[in-house]
């Protein structure tokens, strides 16, 4: 089974920094996507960005952005100018290629100070 | 506008109560999910259909039972026999197929506590 790892539960930023969260995974396969979701103090999970196993080049999304690692099976997600309404809880996600099931990480908990 | 709608938002159940969680998608989407979300823990699967009439269960579906008689639905059942029932439960829909990689649309979640 895949299994997904986001290895610091908490972590904090200033506001205007730039921040990096990780996230790795476990699959033996090729075939698979991976998404980061923002679950903000409203509770409502909203894709941030989404990257294809296929293709090399880092997803950007704005002030979002990858660092996609196949080989190592890392898939970090970095904030550019990190802005107070980009507090929340941030979960890694993976979904092999064929399957509907998404497997999520347990989580970051990011924080932006003023 | 198409999204998921949950309700209610917060629900109450009493001890050896079986409750039932709403969730109803206008998005046209053939798969459905069911997620339970507790303190460290992520989001854990419950149940998911990928088709009218049938579903399948996730990795803690002891306790609750579904049931997906239209597409645009599929409620959430917590019965008695889940111990700790306690948590923060979260709908969400897919397009099958290729289209489905491209996430989930997730709806605002209901929070049931057991008094």
């Amino acid at each position: 089974a895949q299994t997904v790892t986001q290895s610091q539960p908490e972590m904090s930023v200033q506001e205007a920094e730039t921040v990096t969260l990780s996230c790795t995974y476990d699959t033996s396969e090729n075939n698979y996507y991976l998404f980061w979701y923002k679950q903000p103090p409203s509770r409502q999970m909203i894709l941030v960005i989404r990257q294809e196993a296929y293709k090399q080049q880092n997803a950007t999304e704005n002030r979002f952005s990858v660092n996609f690692q196949k080989a190592a099976k890392s898939f970090s997600l970095k904030i550019s100018d990190s802005q107070l309404g980009d507090t929340a809880m941030y979960f890694c996600a993976f979904l092999q290629g064929g399957s509907e099931k998404l497997v999520f990480g347990k989580g970051t908990k990011l924080t932006v100070n003023p | 506008d198409g999204g998921i709608t949950q309700s209610p938002k917060y629900l109450f159940r009493k001890e050896g109560q079986n409750v039932t969680l709403s969730c109803e998608q206008n998005l046209n989407h053939d798969a459905m999910y069911w997620y339970r979300q507790d303190p460290g823990q992520g989001l854990r699967l419950i149940y998911y259909s990928q088709i009218v009439n049938d579903f399948q269960k996730g990795d803690i579906a002891e306790g609750y039972s579904v049931s997906r008689e239209k597409k645009e639905s599929f409620p959430l059942t917590v019965t008695s026999a889940q111990k700790n029932p306690t948590a923060f439960y979260l709908c969400a829909s897919s397009p099958s197929g290729l289209s489905g990689h491209y996430g989930y649309t997730f709806g605002s979640g209901t929070r049931l506590t057991v008094v």
